[in-house]
């Protein structure tokens, strides 16, 4: 059964940092991209970022390019998001996705965890 | 980036209805469409991908349809687990982006 799970959150100072992780089982975890997505308290879903099966590239939205980090540790199965600068808009419920639904063309996100809450409060 | 519209945002429904939810991008995604179902507290949960491709497990009342830069979702009775919030996501190129969410209440 593919699962992912979240850990990490918690409450942050503005200016802190956290990191978070994801350990996944039950696939072939270094053969899928991965991707981190967010949901502010009663707010929809924001993408985040997203990282190649072997690590070796990364993209990111632009709310948190330059202030996030994602990678990862294949031998470990591990998904992570470090996170610099944060702001009291970064306050959310943190998703890891797998894309494990894969297509000729694109891969899609399935099994999400059930996410890792951070807030960003003085 | 693509902008993603869904309407309505918010629906009121009985059990039975023919449900419809329009997902509108500002510009061509190619087919690149996903919609996810969120119930509260839990995770969402993919329903059909590639704009029409009802994923595995999934009930058949569901289905997608659409393209170029229009898009939806049906579901052909609405049966009481389907109050939930839908939405649209496009991965036609990054950064990825959802649509607002329809959340699908009971009448």
């Amino acid at each position: 059964e593919v699962q992912v799970v979240e850990s990490g959150g918690g409450l942050v100072q503005p200016g802190g940092s956290l990191t978070l992780s994801c350990a996944a089982s039950g696939f072939t975890f270094r053969d899928y991209w991965m991707s981190w997505v967010r949901q502010a308290p009663g707010k929809g879903l924001e993408w985040l970022a997203s990282i190649k099966p072997d690590g070796s590239g990364e993209t990111y939205g632009d709310s948190v390019k330059g202030r996030f980090t994602i990678f990862r540790d294949n031998a470990k199965n591990s998904l992570y998001l470090q996170m610099n600068s944060l702001r009291v808009e970064d306050t959310a419920l943190y998703y890891c996705a797998p894309s494990i639904v894969k297509t000729a063309a694109r891969h899609y996100l399935d099994n999400w965890g059930q996410g890792s809450l951070v807030t960003v409060s003085s | 980036d693509i902008q993603l519209t869904q309407s309505p945002s918010f629906l009121s429904a009985s059990v039975g209805d023919r449900v419809t939810i329009t997902c509108r991008a500002s510009q061509g995604i190619n087919g690149y469409l996903a919609w996810f179902q969120q119930k509260p507290g839990k995770a969402p949960k993919l329903l059909i991908y590639t704009a029409s491709t009802l994923q595995s497990g999934v009930p058949s009342r569901f289905s997608g349809s659409g393209s170029g830069t229009e898009f939806t979702l049906t579901i052909s009775s609405l049966q009481p687990e389907d109050f939930a919030t839908y939405y649209c996501q496009q991965l036609n190129a990054f950064p990825l982006t959802f649509g607002g969410g329809t959340k699908v209440e009971i009448k």
